[in-house]
């Protein structure tokens, strides 16, 4: 019963490029989309966010877009760089009751960028 | 630093021991998450404290796990008689307010190993 899915395992992009990760989720009771960035032997480390009320949020690089009638969230990442290169992962946080702030993550996407 | 800090980075134990997790959260964080993350999937809701209060336990939670928050600062995770199943990685988080929109900050886990 995987809330959450991150279908790509891997990513591989050109610097310069844009990266675009993707994100399914079956549960409507959220009400907040994360991402995460994950370096090997460090946790996870928190990128972007968005209210399941907008559809779109930007800082910098990095825009997030929620398609609430798909289920889907996208993370776009313009321009892409190497120091770029992680294992991504999408979460969905709980909306309420005893589960309130409770996060459901992907199975994450290495993402690889190239010089 | 002022960030969630996990101690120890790696443990190595023997099938049947006994073992403690300790995590020290943002000091102004009055929520603390413990997650679970094996290799190729994303990270595990284990349990979370509001203060001390211990307010949700996943079913991944068997009786052989235990989490505790004296006085609502530090929290431990003890594994009782572990076994080879139990080898992962173990992540705290920590978010502050109620209903802070705040996001989780992931310490850098604890890496078990049972042999």
């Amino acid at each position: 019963d995987q809330q959450v899915k991150q279908n790509s395992p891997s990513l591989s992009v050109q610097e310069g490029r844009i990266s675009i990760l993707n994100c399914d989720y079956t549960n409507s009771m959220f009400d907040y989309f994360l991402w995460y960035k994950k370096y090997p032997a460090e946790g996870p480390t928190f990128l972007i966010s968005i209210s399941s009320i907008k559809d779109k949020n930007e800082d910098g690089r990095f825009t997030v877009f929620l398609n609430k009638s798909a289920k889907h969230l996208s993370l776009h990442i313009v321009p892409s760089q190497p120091g770029d290169s992680a294992v991504y992962f999408c979460a969905i946080r709980d909306a309420g009751g005893t589960s309130y702030g409770k996060l459901t993550f992907g199975q994450g996407t290495i993402l690889t960028v190239h010089p | 630093d002022t960030g969630v800090s996990q101690d120890p980075r790696h443990k190595i134990t023997k099938r049947g021991q006994n073992v403690t997790f300790r995590c020290d959260p943002i000091s102004e964080h009055n929520r603390l998450y413990w997650y679970r993350q094996t290799l190729g999937q994303g990270p595990e809701f284990l349990t979370y404290f509001q203060n001390e209060a211990q307010l949700e336990k996943s079913r991944l939670l068997s009786d052989r796990f235990s989490a505790e928050r004296p006085k609502g600062s530090f929290s431990t995770l003890e594994i009782q008689r572990t076994e080879q199943g139990d080898s992962a990685m173990y992540l705290c988080a920590s978010s502050g307010g109620v209903y802070s929109n705040q996001p989780q900050h992931f310490g850098d886990g604890t890496r078990l190993s049972i042999l």
